[in-house]
């Protein structure tokens, strides 16, 4: 089955800085790679997405990387503010249905 | 549109005590998903509809059984609570069948088993 590692698994930046974090997969079938955000408390909230036929994809100060030979995904964010401080979960699909989460990153942005 | 709902928001239970946890989803949706999240390991998918009238077991189903009462409402039981069942269960729902592979999250419940 899938397998996906994350790191690291904390991370602490100076506000307007870059964060980037990494996943890597076991699965080379796996064809859809999403990334939540998860404030404490609240639920995990989709913030980007891959697929597999895309090798990268922006949305504003947020982007995602994919390498498929090399089986990583990375989520980057520019020019941090606080609140961005949150948990960060990479995932892959395994199979038709299911999802595979990394063990997630603690960001914290620091003024 | 509420999105995906689950009660309780909290609950706390004695070892061996046992506990329904109800999830529904109103965006018409015709997969669904249980997931726990323990510190340091993400989440983890307990048990799995990809339609209404299936289930399937995921990465960790011991102690757990479940039900896909119609196409809304996926609930998930917990016959006899044991203190390793402490955790946060979240329920997910995600359109499939040609749409997006996107899963939308739940608020959560907080489960206690002393």
């Amino acid at each position: 089955g899938e397998n996906v590692e994350q790191h690291p698994s904390t991370l602490s930046v100076q506000e307007g800085d870059s964060a980037v974090i990494k996943c890597t997969y076991s699965d080379s079938a796996s064809n859809y790679f999403p990334w939540y955000k998860q404030e404490l408390g609240k639920r995990p909230q989709l913030i980007i997405d891959i697929r597999s036929n895309v090798g990268e994809k922006k949305d504003q100060r947020i982007a995602v990387t994919l390498n498929k030979t090399a089986k990583h995904f990375s989520l980057h964010i520019t020019e941090t503010q606080p609140e961005d401080s949150a948990v960060y979960f990479c995932a892959a699909t395994q199979g038709a249905q299911k999802l595979v989460f990394g063990q997630g990153t603690r960001l914290t942005i620091n003024p | 549109n509420a999105g995906v709902t689950q009660t309780p928001k909290f609950q706390v239970l004695k070892t061996g005590q046992s506990m329904t946890l109800q999830c529904a989803q109103d965006m018409n949706h015709n997969s669904m998903y249980w997931y726990r999240q323990d510190p340091g390991m993400g989440l983890r998918l307990i048990y799995y509809s990809a339609s209404e009238g299936t289930t399937d077991k995921g990465e960790v189903p011991n102690g757990y059984n479940v039900s896909r009462l119609n196409k809304r409402e996926f609930s998930l039981r917990l016959e006899s609570a044991a203190p390793s069942q402490t955790s946060v269960y979240f329920c997910a729902s995600r359109k499939s069948a040609g749409g997006t592979d996107t899963q939308y999250f739940g608020p959560g419940t907080r489960l206690t088993v002393l």
